[in-house]
């Protein structure tokens, strides 16, 4: 079955720094991958996605990330964070079958910017 | 255009008690789902639907009902609540049950089980 991880469970990087949450999944087919965002008290948004093509997708908000098969990964980046970026964020890889398109979500990684 | 919504934003109920979780889209999507949000476990699905009359399970369907009369509504219902279902929960939909696409979530219900 298919699974996500996300190593971090929390971070924290100071306004203007870059940033790289990480994320590993585990698929046997190409997968199609997603990272939300979750603001406090909110539901999620869909920040991008990767189906095929292009490995390094952009996003909204100034986020991008880059698809590697070899290592099994999705990290989402951004090259300087905002205060309001502060929030968590899921990756995501989705299955079509049957019954259905499922997703499955990893544990999130809560991100903190300090001034 | 209100997207998904869901009643109540906030429950409190007693081991026992029964309760419906209401979730609607103006989208006109297929596909919709249930998540309960627990900390550091992210989102697993509970129920979905790819169509009206048409359900099925998720990770976590135990204690759990639903049901999708309409295309719009899928309510979630607490048969005998017990206290790990105090959670937060989350409905989504997408357009098209079998291509994956964005899910759009609504706020989400906090529901506390004492």
């Amino acid at each position: 079955a298919q699974s996500v991880t996300q190593p971090d469970i929390h971070i924290t990087v100071s306004e203007g720094a870059s940033l790289e949450l990480r994320c590993n999944y585990s698929y046997g087919a190409t997968p199609y991958l997603f990272w939300y965002v979750q603001s406090p008290g909110q539901g999620l948004q869909l920040l991008l996605k990767y189906f095929s093509g292009d490995t390094l997708v952009q996003g909204i908000k100034g986020f991008e990330a880059e698809f590697k098969r070899s290592q099994s990964s999705f990290n989402l980046r951004k090259p300087s964070v905002h205060w309001s970026d502060a929030a968590e964020y899921f990756c995501a890889v989705g299955e079509a079958n049957t019954g259905g398109f499922k997703t499955i979500f990893g544990a999130g990684t809560r991100l903190f910017v300090k001034a | 255009n209100a997207g998904v919504t869901q009643t109540p934003k906030f429950q409190v109920l007693k081991t026992g008690q029964s309760m419906t979780l209401q979730c609607a889209q103006d989208m006109n999507h297929e596909y919709m789902s249930w998540y309960r949000q627990d900390p550091g476990m992210g989102l697993r699905l509970i129920h979905y639907s790819v169509g009206a009359g048409i359900t099925d399970q998720g990770e976590v369907p135990n204690g759990y009902n639903v049901s999708r009369s309409t295309t719009e509504d899928f309510p979630l219902r607490l048969l005998s609540a017990a206290p790990s279902q105090t959670s937060v929960y989350f409905c989504a939909s997408s357009l098209r049950w079998s291509s994956p696409g964005e899910q759009y979530f609504g706020p989400g219900t906090r529901l506390t089980v004492t």
